[in-house]
């Protein structure tokens, strides 16, 4: 099955700082979104992203569809205390006899602590 | 009040009882999703339901049944509960014309 190595699996950053963080696939994604996990919350949708190459920005946050379409990265400018939490990557591949169309495979996950 | 919600939020239970997960949904959407996370494995899913009609087993779906009450109402059961399944449950929900699902607030459940 489709498998997702999201990086880093966890950072440790001041206020202010940027974070990057990515995901790479071994094979094609037609859809990438990227997800904010709460401590006792549900995934909360970030960024949606639909095409190769498409860069998105929510606030402080940028999102990119990789050309290849087997990778995505999603920066934070200027971190705050609360940008703390899990982020998910989550990808959807091309449907295959109409069977994946709708599933995601969501990435590892990385655990971003922000010290004041 | 919540799109999607998720009931009970926390499930503390023996082995070999048999438990229900309930989740419920005011977006109108007709995908419903089950998930599992544990911790450093992401979300695996367990179930996923297109419409009523619809029932299809995801990546883990070994010990677990689901139950599509209403477009509204997706039910996660564990018929025979087993300490490894001990996890947060995710519930989450679609639209067909996009891939976005809006996930509930999960159920912890722990199986003794």
């Amino acid at each position: 099955g489709q498998q997702l190595n999201q990086s880093p699996q966890s950072m440790f950053i001041q206020e202010g700082e940027d974070v990057s963080m990515n995901c790479t696939s071994s094979s094609i994604f037609n859809t990438w979104l990227w997800y904010k996990q709460d401590p006792g919350e549900g995934p909360v949708l970030l960024i949606a992203l639909y095409k190769a190459g498409e860069l998105t920005s929510n606030g402080r946050l940028t999102a990119q569809f990789g050309i290849t379409r087997k990778d995505s990265f999603l920066n934070i400018s200027a971190s705050i205390p609360s940008d703390v939490g899990i982020y998910f990557c989550a990808g959807q591949a091309p449907s295959a006899g109409g069977t994946s169309y709708g599933k995601l495979t969501f990435g590892q996950g990385t655990i971003l602590t922000v010290h004041p | 009040d919540a799109d999607v919600t998720q009931t009970p939020r926390n499930r503390i239970t023996k082995t070999g009882k048999r438990i229900m997960l309930e989740c419920s949904q005011t977006k109108g959407h007709d995908r419903m999703y089950w998930y599992r996370q544990d911790p450093g494995l992401g979300l695996r899913l367990i179930y996923y339901s297109f419409d009523v009609k619809d029932i299809n087993k995801g990546e883990i779906s070994d010990g677990y049944s689901v139950s599509r009450q209403a477009q509204a109402k997706f039910s996660l059961s564990l018929e025979s509960a087993i300490p490894n399944q001990t996890a947060l449950y995710f519930c989450a929900t679609s639209d067909y014309s996009t891939d976005t699902q809006y996930f509930g607030p999960g159920t912890r459940l722990t199986v003794l």
